[in-house]
């Protein structure tokens, strides 16, 4: 299986900051990554897919970049409501995995 | 607007069966392809299992392989997945999720249900 890694585990920022969140494959996943938000008590969210499309109503603060084994994050100013979990997933084998998650903090 | 609603989630033995189902709406269930995924405080985020838009097609963790049964009634708008042979390390949160293009089996999968609770214990 695939296995993804992210980092950091925690990012600590302050609100207007700009959030880069690393998720590196164990092998080569082409562009086959996504990255979704989970806030606590609902289900995760997708904000990212095909490593850099933004899925549907996802503000323009969040973009993903990468291909291969090592995939970006960025969260360009981050609002208060972005202080949440965030997860990549990868679809280039079954099965999918997802990375352990980083969460995003306020400072 | 999309509506997934999981139910069948509760208290289960070890060894014991469960079936989750998940009602569509909001779209043309028969043809997306829908997915069974789980979340647990040990093991975090794990795709349990897809099933093609026909049906014709599944996939699932090795972890659940032979235990689990997805199947889908397109005339209902119905996922379900039988759970056989629980153990306590299937205790999680389970989620169904739609496929996010019309028609192709390998998908990313928006939006997801509001998720149902399984709990394996003695």
């Amino acid at each position: 299986d695939i296995v993804l890694t992210q980092s950091p585990a925690t990012l600590s920022l302050s609100p207007g900051e700009r959030a880069t969140l690393s998720c590196r494959a164990s092998q080569s996943v082409a562009s086959y990554l996504a990255w979704y938000q989970q806030k606590p008590g609902q289900a995760p969210r997708l904000l990212i897919y095909d490593a850099s499309n933004r899925a549907t109503g996802i503000p323009a603060r969040f973009s993903g970049s990468g291909s291969g084994t090592d995939f970006t994050l960025t969260i360009s100013s981050l609002e208060p409501e972005d202080f949440v979990v965030y997860y990549c997933q990868q679809r280039g084998n079954w099965p999918y995995t997802f990375g352990q998650g980083t969460k995003v903090e306020i400072k | 607007e999309v509506q997934l609603l999981e139910s069948g989630g509760g208290l289960v033995q070890p060894g014991g069966s469960l079936r989750l189902s998940c009602a569509a709406s909001g779209f043309t269930f028969s043809n997306y392809v829908m997915g069974w995924a789980r979340q647990s405080p040990g093991k975090g985020l794990e795709w349990v299992s897809i099933i093609s838009a026909s049906g014709g097609s599944t996939y699932y963790a090795d972890s659940v392989k032979g235990r689990f049964t997805v199947s889908r009634d397109n005339s209902k708008n119905t996922l379900y997945v039988q759970m056989n042979g629980l153990r306590a390390e299937d205790t999680a949160v389970y989620y169904c999720a739609k496929g996010r293009l019309f028609g192709a089996t390998h998908n990313w999968f928006d939006p997801w249900g509001q998720g149902t609770l399984v709990t394996v214990s003695s």
